[in-house]
């Protein structure tokens, strides 16, 4: 399994960013993907899944300002980012769990998105 | 929601100790509580999922307990390697998903 974030870096607030994560070595239209942060020095914060079948799930501090989606055709999961505020500074990590409402088993390297002016 | 509060929120341990991280729920959650382990610089490793079941390729020095409300990873003869920040998460369904706050490991 490989997941490889990207789109990741320096956008003012209140601006927009979009990042992908291109995946491999596993069936992707079939498992659910989920998008985890972490705040610099901070800890792991979950921000969203999407289920096989396009369900998408959101954290509060992200709901109606991310929107997470998924193109199977192109085996990429993508998070479209707006209203970007200066706590949303974190390294975003693209995350699939092989059993849907599960543990998150394989984890990318993770996208930094920096939100300073 | 959930909250997950781990304790301690860091601990200094020599090389061969056994550490006990513990991680409570504020409602009963079952058994879907899932470990992870993340080194500096690295992207999060599952440890153990389903509270006590076992990842292929980990240690077998690192174990879980626990049910409802209360869970505890336990590392066994600690190695220098095992420095690292350690966080529970839970599935439970009730609300959505969350981690604790994290407990940094120092291997002195």
């Amino acid at each position: 399994v490989q997941l490889v974030e990207s789109g990741g870096g320096l956008v003012q607030p209140g601006g927009s960013l979009r990042l992908s994560c291109a995946a491999s070595g596993f069936t992707f239209s079939t498992l659910g993907l989920s998008w985890v942060r972490q705040a610099p020095g901070k800890g792991l914060e979950w921000v969203s899944s999407i289920a096989n079948d396009g369900t998408t799930y959101y954290a509060d501090s992200v709901k109606g300002r991310f929107s997470i989606s998924r193109d199977n055709s192109k085996n990429t999961l993508y998070v479209q980012m707006n209203s970007l505020r200066a706590e949303d500074t974190a390294v975003y990590y693209c995350v699939v769990a092989t059993e849907w409402w599960s543990r998150l088993d394989y984890w990318g390297q993770g996208t930094l998105v920096t939100v300073s002016s | 929601e959930i909250v997950l509060t781990q304790s301690p929120a860091f601990q200094s341990v020599t090389p061969k100790e056994t550490v006990t991280i513990t991680c409570r729920a504020s409602q009963n959650i079952g058994s879907a509580l899932h470990w992870y382990q993340q080194k500096p610089d690295q992207s999060p490793k599952l440890l153990i999922k389903y509270v006590f079941e076992s990842i292929s390729g980990v240690p077998s020095r690192f174990s879980g307990s626990g049910s409802g409300t209360v869970f505890t990873l336990t590392i066994s003869s600690l190695e220098a390697e095992d420095a690292a920040a350690y966080y529970c998460y839970q599935t439970s369904g009730i609300g959505l998903p969350s981690f604790g706050q994290g407990t940094k490991l120092e291997i002195k």
